[in-house]
């Protein structure tokens, strides 16, 4: 069965500093996988998308992820982080292309000055 | 980008009662729309997927006849909370995709159900 995993509850940055948000996932193929990011009481908007190809993803706001198919991973960087990126992130993953998508159980991101 | 709207985005009721939830894709056709619940500090768990014209598909464990998913439109999604409980109260968001398929999700803002 397809899963994902955010090892990562919690995570506090200080502004400037770079980031990385870690991802695994449980597929038998190379799934479709994505970085979506929640505001406190909102909906989620897709940062990146990797559906195949160059295996490092560029996305909006800054961010980039890494397909790692020998890691079965999909981390998330962004090399300065600003005030207004904390929120919470969640990684998912659509194994069969249906956009049923399986989410991780988030990571909390929290900037200091 | 496409924009989905959820409606109402807070809404809080009595134990017993039934609650509405509208999802609308405002500049696409949605054949296929997603209803999550998210709990708080936890994941997004999808609840049900609704096809346009056809009866929603439900995951393992979720009740089909507690919540009521109707997609009578290309537009429009609708999700009740019937008889809802306190153990109801959640955070619900929809998902749409259009046709043509970009393997693109778009999310409404949310709606916050409270069941007293």
């Amino acid at each position: 069965a397809q899963s994902v995993t955010q090892p990562d509850i919690h995570i506090t940055v200080s502004e400037g500093a770079s980031l990385e948000l870690r991802c695994n996932y449980s597929y038998g193929a190379t799934p479709y996988l994505f970085w979506y990011v929640q505001s406190p009481g909102q909906g989620l908007q897709l940062l990146l998308k990797y559906f195949s190809g160059d295996t490092l993803v560029q996305g909006i706001k800054g961010f980039e992820a890494e397909f790692k198919r020998s890691q079965s991973s999909f981390n998330l960087r962004k090399p300065s982080v600003h005030w207004s990126d904390a929120a919470e992130y969640f990684c998912a993953v659509d194994g069969g292309a249906t956009n049923k998508l399986i989410f991780g159980t988030g990571t909390l991101l929290a900037v200091q000055p | 980008g496409a924009v989905v709207s959820q409606h109402p985005s807070r809404v809080i009721c009595k134990s017993g009662t039934s609650v509405k939830i509208e999802c609308r894709s405002l500049d696409f056709q949605a054949t296929t729309m997603f209803w999550y619940r998210q709990f708080p500090k936890k994941s997004l768990m999808l609840m049900a997927t609704s096809n346009e014209g056809s009866k929603a598909t439900y995951e393992q464990g979720v009740e089909k006849d507690k919540f009521l998913i109707n997609h009578a439109s290309l537009t429009l999604s609708t999700l009740t909370v019937t008889s809802a409980h306190p153990e109801d109260s959640s955070f619900y968001i929809c998902s749409a995709s259009g046709r043509g398929g970009t393997g693109e999700l778009f999310f409404g803002e949310g709606s916050r159900l409270t069941v007293l």
